[in-house]
């Protein structure tokens, strides 16, 4: 079965660089979320976005940006990067049909030098 | 649940072994919750998941305990496997059905 599709997969980063990391959801699914997991921590909600609409928002700073395409696919547009900033970043999908179940993908792991 | 940063609490079992993990959620207008299984360097897996209208649910050598009065989720596997090594969270989502919050990790490890 197709899963969520991240890219890429590693990205390493100076300071004050811009980063945008990919997310491709699952076939038919409608709706995509985004998680960063700092090293040996939870994962943390940053935002996600329904039908291309941003739906929810969490702990995402301002330094950050993501958007819906009309493909589902989405895209989190990382600005001014901070050393802090290193972490494995997940997307998850869902849709009606699988209710609140959120499906992960592999991640990105972000590097910031 | 709270972050426990990178001191991530560790149960160590035997192979064949029960376990539990337990994990204490924070929002008591949570009605939905999901225990994810996280191997390294991947994304959190689906395991078995429960709403707050259940107190108990049963999969494939999985058990999610719910007791809403204290506000505490439990994971049981049934005679652990060396495969089952990896850190679980439990997650939270209430009623507006989007973000998940994530309590600590737990890692286990299964000793052949």
């Amino acid at each position: 079965a197709a899963g969520v599709i991240q890219s890429p997969r590693h990205l390493i980063k100076e300071k004050r660089e811009t980063a945008t990391l990919k997310c491709y959801p699952i076939p038919r699914h409608d709706t995509v979320y985004w998680y960063q997991q700092g090293p040996g921590q939870d994962p943390q909600f940053l935002i996600s976005f329904y039908e291309k609409m941003q739906s929810d928002k969490g702990s995402i700073p301002d330094r950050f940006s993501a958007q819906q395409f009309s493909d589902y696919h989405s895209e989190l547009n990382m600005s001014s990067l901070e050393l802090g900033d290193s972490a494995l970043y997940f997307c998850a999908s869902s849709s009606f049909s699988t209710g609140t179940k959120q499906f992960f993908g592999p991640g990105t792991r972000l590097t910031v030098l | 649940g709270e972050s426990v940063g990178l001191h991530l609490p560790t149960l160590s079992v035997q192979e064949g072994d029960n376990s539990i993990i337990n994990c204490a959620y924070s929002n008591s207008a949570s009605d939905y919750f999901i225990w994810y299984k996280q191997e390294s360097g991947k994304g959190p897996q689906f395991i078995i998941d429960i709403r707050s209208n259940m107190d108990k649910r049963q999969g494939q050598r999985v058990t999610v305990l719910l007791n809403k009065t204290v506000k505490h989720l439990s994971l049981q596997i049934a005679a652990t496997q060396p495969g089952d090594s990896a850190v679980y969270f439990c997650a939270e989502q209430n009623n507006a059905g989007n973000m998940l919050t994530f309590g600590g990790g737990t890692r286990l490890m299964v000793k052949p």
